[in-house]
């Protein structure tokens, strides 16, 4: 299997942008996706095939991505989505992958 | 309501035992590949095995290979997760999880991911 590596983490101000990245090898041939963790809560998927977003998730979170890195911006940051945030990719049998996760702060 | 419910957690000395269950409701559970992914005190997620929508294809992670067991009931709406030979690094909450996937004609994955989680079953192993 492969690694995907994210920093541990990013601090921003509420109302900037905050960039998320995880880099794989595998990453130009499958996708990504997102997930976020709040305390003592279950992941919640915000970002699958790289870009989409599912229904009711809000539209300041978006996902890019460029050869072996994955990218999620969340604009205009507010406090409710400090969090982890993890990505995934699988391999080509389906063995899943999760990046170290990056602990989002809301300063 | 579309949910996943675990159960079946609990403390277990090493060695032991333990069977967890994940109860879906809401959807059509026979049509879907359902998942184990399990996330020890503090640290990050980590899968632990799948099994496809008949049970007919099931794959684990190598930290459990040859301990834990994956199955289904179908007609029961219901996911199973044996654990045996527990370890005190199996001490984790262990959560259930939908899949989304699909294959091209060759079987290779065009996309997998996770859309529906449970609220996990925390499994606690020491003496």
């Amino acid at each position: 299997s492969y690694e995907l590596t994210q920093p541990p983490s990013v601090s921003v101000s509420p109302g900037q942008t905050a960039r998320i990245t995880c880099s794989g090898d595998a990453l130009p041939k499958q996708y990504a996706y997102w997930y976020q963790q709040k305390p003592g809560q279950a992941p919640v998927l915000v970002i699958y095939k790289d870009s989409e977003r599912p229904s009711g998730i809000p539209e300041r979170f978006s996902g890019s991505s460029s050869g072996t890195t994955v990218t999620l911006t969340i604009s205009g940051v507010q406090a409710e989505d400090e969090a982890d945030y993890y990505c995934q990719s699988a391999d080509s049998s389906g063995i899943v992958v999760f990046g170290g996760g990056t602990k989002l702060t809301v300063l | 309501q579309v949910q996943l419910v675990e159960s079946g957690g609990g403390l277990v000395k090493p060695g032991g035992s333990l069977r967890l269950s994940c109860a879906a409701s809401g959807f059509t559970f026979s049509d879907y590949y359902m998942s184990w992914i399990r996330q020890a005190p503090g640290k990050g997620l980590e899968w632990v095995s799948y099994i496809s929508s008949s049970g007919s294809t099931i794959y684990y992670a190598d930290s459990v290979k040859g301990r834990f067991t994956i199955s289904r009931d179908n007609a029961k709406n219901s996911l199973y997760l044996q654990m045996n030979s527990l370890r005190a690094e199996d001490t984790a909450v262990y959560y259930c999880a939908r899949v989304i996937n699909s294959n091209d004609s060759s079987g290779y994955i065009l996309y997998w991911y996770f859309d529906l989680w449970g609220r996990g079953t925390l499994v606690t192993v020491s003496s």
